[in-house]
């Protein structure tokens, strides 16, 4: 059975701050989601990774896939405030059509 | 361009009534859909996956069912809903490839 951890659950972070956010899963699979949820809101995508080694950015967010360790790790760079909401990681099952997301990292900036 | 709709936005029924969510997609064809339901606070629980008309795949024993009459309709159903059903309901649907989920905006049920 597919498995996603996510660490930490929570994070609070000061302005200006780097963190990371890891993504361990349980099983083979090389495509591996981070989405976005601001409170009581729905999921948006962020990031696709699909090879190992892949690198994708966007803005202060940089996630990266470790398919031999089976590791994805989300990096902020200098927090600021509207970062602040709760990310999941997901991962695709064998055969492409389920998908299992770790329990989220709810993140607070903090000035 | 695709979209998804899902509704209603809130919910609150007794416990015991019947229960019926529906979600349709537009501006695709085939698509993979999921019903997940959400606790507050908490991660996302897949209840449900469709890969095609009239096919079902259940994670979760439980008083829920779901159906797909209609390529890009996935409705999410229970005859007596328990007090355990609360929560956030999102569906979402997946296109062919590695293509992410994208999310409807949900549904916020509350049993009382």
């Amino acid at each position: 059975e597919l498995k996603v951890e996510q660490n930490p659950l929570f994070l609070s972070m000061q302005e200006g701050k780097n963190y990371t956010i890891y993504c361990n899963y349980s099983t083979t699979s090389d495509r591996l989601y981070w989405y976005r949820q601001d409170p009581g809101k729905s999921l948006e995508s962020l990031f696709v990774l699909l090879s190992n080694g892949a690198v994708k950015q966007e803005g202060r967010l940089m996630a990266s896939l470790d398919t031999k360790a089976r590791l994805s790790t989300l990096h902020i760079t200098a927090a600021v405030h509207d970062l602040s909401a709760t990310y999941f990681c997901a991962v695709a099952s064998y055969n492409n059509n389920d998908m299992r997301f770790g329990a989220g990292t709810r993140l607070t900036v903090k000035p | 361009s695709q979209t998804i709709h899902q509704w209603p936005a809130t919910l609150v029924q007794p416990v015991g009534s019947p229960l019926s969510l529906e979600c349709t997609v537009e501006g695709t064809s085939n698509p993979n859909l999921y019903w997940y339901r959400q606790a507050a606070g908490r991660g996302l629980q897949l209840l449900f996956y469709s890969v095609g008309i009239g096919q079902i795949s259940s994670e979760v024993p439980q008083n829920l069912s779901a159906s797909r009459p209609q390529d890009r309709q996935f409705i999410l159903s229970s005859k007596k809903l328990l007090l355990s059903d609360s929560g956030f309901y999102l569906c979402a649907w997946r296109g062919a490839g590695d293509q992410p989920q994208h999310f409807g905006d949900g549904t916020r049920l509350s049993i009382l």
